[in-house]
């Protein structure tokens, strides 16, 4: 059983954005629910991007990402983008979305992997 | 650096138990209960271990328990077993009057030897 599944790898060069979607399985509902999106670089520890309130689209993001990154969802498809602009190299990473009913994240996508490259 | 210091690795035998500590402020892990642990698996996404402090979701072993004191949380793993051995994150919640923030810790690589 897989509840929520991540879009596929991406290559961009660095200036680039990058859109990344977590969609939510049959019988599993984000509604009610925060989705945020964490990062981690390669051997690095987890970095908390920003979240979005399912609900009613508000979204939140951590200062190193503000005026970088955009969350949105599409409500009748039970998906949420992340979108990260002017692509630098240490953005290289894995990008997960989690779901987030209170304050932790009960469950995560398998995560996308984002190359950043000249 | 991360907002939340823990031990970057630790190491126990097969059996024992052993304790992470996670180190934050007054402003997030001392003044919330919202501190969470995630075991991580090389290659897997994370997973909920801990909410809350101390309570565990369904289906995680009892042999994972959280405290605090403070501002510094704990997860105690007794009897470890060796699919143990995996990276350990703790994470709390934050407000001021306008942002909420979710901070991480840098992690714990625990070694089963």
């Amino acid at each position: 059983q897989v509840d929520v599944v991540q879009s596929g790898a991406e290559v961009k060069k660095t200036g680039a954005s990058v859109e990344v979607s977590c969609k939510a399985s049959v019988g599993y509902i984000f509604t009610h629910n925060y989705i945020d999106w964490v990062r981690q670089a390669p051997g690095q520890g987890l970095e908390w991007m920003g979240s979005i309130d399912y609900n009613s689209g508000a979204t939140n993001f951590a200062k190193n990402f503000q005026g970088r990154v955009t969350m949105t969802r599409d409500l009748s498809n039970s998906i949420v983008y992340m979108e990260l602009g002017s692509l630098r190299f240490d953005d290289t990473a894995v990008y997960y979305c989690a779901s987030r009913p209170h304050h932790y994240m009960d469950v995560w996508g398998q995560g996308t992997t984002v190359t950043v490259s000249s | 650096q991360s907002a939340l210091t823990q031990p970057a690795s630790l190491s126990e035998s097969p059996g024992q138990s052993i304790s992470i500590s996670c180190t934050g402020a007054s402003s997030d892990v001392g003044v919330y209960d919202y501190v969470s642990w995630y075991q991580q698996h090389p290659g897997k996404a994370p997973k909920l271990i801990i909410y809350d402090v101390n309570n565990r979701p369904l289906g995680v072993s009892d042999r994972f328990s959280g405290s605090k004191s403070a501002n510094t949380a704990s997860l105690t793993i007794s009897g470890l077993q060796a699919e143990d051995e995996a990276d350990y994150y703790c994470s709390s919640y934050t407000s001021t009057s306008t942002l909420e923030n979710v901070l991480f810790g840098g992690g714990t690589k625990l070694t089963v030897l």
